[in-house]
């Protein structure tokens, strides 16, 4: 089955600079390819997907890039703010397959 | 748009006893999905339905069961609570299979004690 590794586990950065988050996944037939964040006492929130037939996806400050060889997605988040600490999630899932999470990375940024 | 309602938030139940949990879906949604979420295991998915049907199960226990309505609310029911089933349920609704957008309610948190 899908296995997907999430690095790092925690991340710290100042205010204003840039986070990136990895995410590797092991089935190639994995086709969607959402993150989440997931604040304190809140239910993750979807802040970005990509699918693979697209190898990059921005949103503001928050781009993804898709791998699809190398079998790797990551999380660009540019001009860090406080409010964009939190938990962040990858994820990866086949059609109709339930989602597979990475183990999260905590981020940090310090004012 | 409402989003995704999980009631309730939070719940203490002791060792051997059940629970019942709900889950209300974004309206039009059809599709729901039901994940553990502990600090060691991290997210885990139970199971989905759509349409009234279970379409997937994870690797749970059979004490881990749920189900649909027509109105596509869920509920998951776990019987004889075990002090490891202590975690944050969360109930993901999407517009059609999984594998579309899916939208994470706040979660329940059970603790068995």
């Amino acid at each position: 089955g899908e296995n997907v590794e999430q690095h790092p586990s925690t991340l710290s950065v100042q205010e204003g600079d840039s986070a990136v988050i990895k995410c590797t996944y092991s089935d190639s037939a994995s086709n969607y390819f959402p993150w989440y964040k997931q604040e304190l006492g809140k239910g993750p929130q979807l802040i970005i997907d990509i699918r693979s037939n697209v190898g990059e996806k921005k949103d503001q400050r928050i781009a993804v890039t898709l791998n699809k060889t190398a079998k790797h997605f990551s999380l660009h988040i540019t001009e860090t703010q406080p409010e964009d600490s939190a938990v962040y999630f990858c994820a990866a899932s086949n059609y109709g397959q339930n989602f597979v999470f990475g183990p999260g990375t905590r981020l940090s940024v310090l004012p | 748009k409402a989003g995704v309602t999980q009631t309730p938030r939070y719940l203490i139940k002791t060792r051997g006893q059940q629970v019942t949990l709900s889950c209300s879906p974004i309206s039009g949604h059809r599709s729901v999905s039901w994940y553990q979420q502990t600090p060691g295991q991290g997210l885990q998915f139970l199971f989905e339905y759509f349409s009234e049907t279970q379409r997937n199960k994870g690797n749970f226990p059979g004490r881990f069961s749920g189900r649909q309505f027509s109105n596509s609310r869920s509920e998951m029911n776990v019987s004889t609570l075990e002090l490891g089933d202590s975690a944050l349920y969360l109930c993901a609704s999407s517009p059609e299979v999984h594998n579309t957008e899916a939208f994470f309610g706040q979660g329940t948190r059970l603790t068995v004690v």
